[in-house]
């Protein structure tokens, strides 16, 4: 168990450009999520994966924004045309069922990718 | 819809005090709550949570809440402050427990530790 990985950790790009990150959660973590960090604040939710359904976007996600986690693993997160605004650290979280109350209140989070909009 | 209230986004103690940080949430569903820590450029580890049971809860490197429910309050707290304990702490709770699970975040609180 090498927890969750994110790749970029780091990304500088320019105003109008397309970038894609990529998230890697536990294995046997069935449910992995999005969230937005901007400077001083807490993280906020973007949208979450059960398997590879994607269950709930956040109003927060705006059509430039998709996310698709196709076999149910690993995970995209890909902004079109991205603007200033956009720069902030994306976390990934993951979490699994624990006992029988349909919980998976445990989240466990990623280094992030920490991304600039010139 | 659920909140959090972290009272003081900047705290600072001196190394060997006591370790107040306050979290006051909202929700109209039992709650489950959390204290996370984020170190510089880091992600979020998991201090300590509650879901049920026990109202005290103990958590990693010295840290303890208590869930009260009179006062919608989960206060995060440590007996002797320690320099590796200076980060950001954020208190986060979640629910329903059908559906997403989704953790809504306080704005943070910075602690700083004074040797």
């Amino acid at each position: 168990d090498t927890g969750v990985s994110q790749n970029p950790r780091h990304k500088i790009t320019k105003r109008g450009q397309n970038v894609t990150f990529r998230c890697d959660p536990i294995s046997e973590h069935n449910r992995l999520y999005w969230y937005r960090q901007t400077l001083g604040q807490g993280p906020e939710f973007l949208t979450y994966f059960q398997n590879e359904a994607q269950l709930e976007k956040s109003r927060l996600l705006s059509d430039r924004f998709s996310a698709e986690r196709p076999k149910g693993s690993f995970s995209t997160l890909e902004i079109q045309r991205t603007e200033q605004g956009d720069s902030a650290m994306y976390l990934c979280a993951s979490s699994r069922r624990t006992s029988g109350a349909s919980s998976y209140n445990e989240q466990f989070f990623g280094p992030g990718t920490r991304l600039t909009v010139l | 819809a659920q909140s959090v209230t972290q009272l003081g986004s900047h705290v600072s103690v001196s190394e060997g005090a006591l370790v107040l940080l306050r979290c006051n949430y909202s929700s109209s569903v039992p709650p489950y709550l959390f204290w996370y820590v984020q170190y510089p450029n880091q992600g979020l580890q998991l201090l300590l949570k509650y879901t049920t049971g026990a109202t005290l809860v103990k958590g990693i490197n010295g840290f303890e809440a208590e869930f009260k429910k009179s006062e919608t309050s989960f206060h995060l707290t440590k007996p002797s402050a320690h320099m590796s304990d200076a980060a950001e702490y954020f208190c986060a709770v979640s629910g329903p427990l059908q559906g997403a699970q989704k953790l809504v975040f306080g704005q943070g609180t910075r602690l700083t530790i004074n040797p």
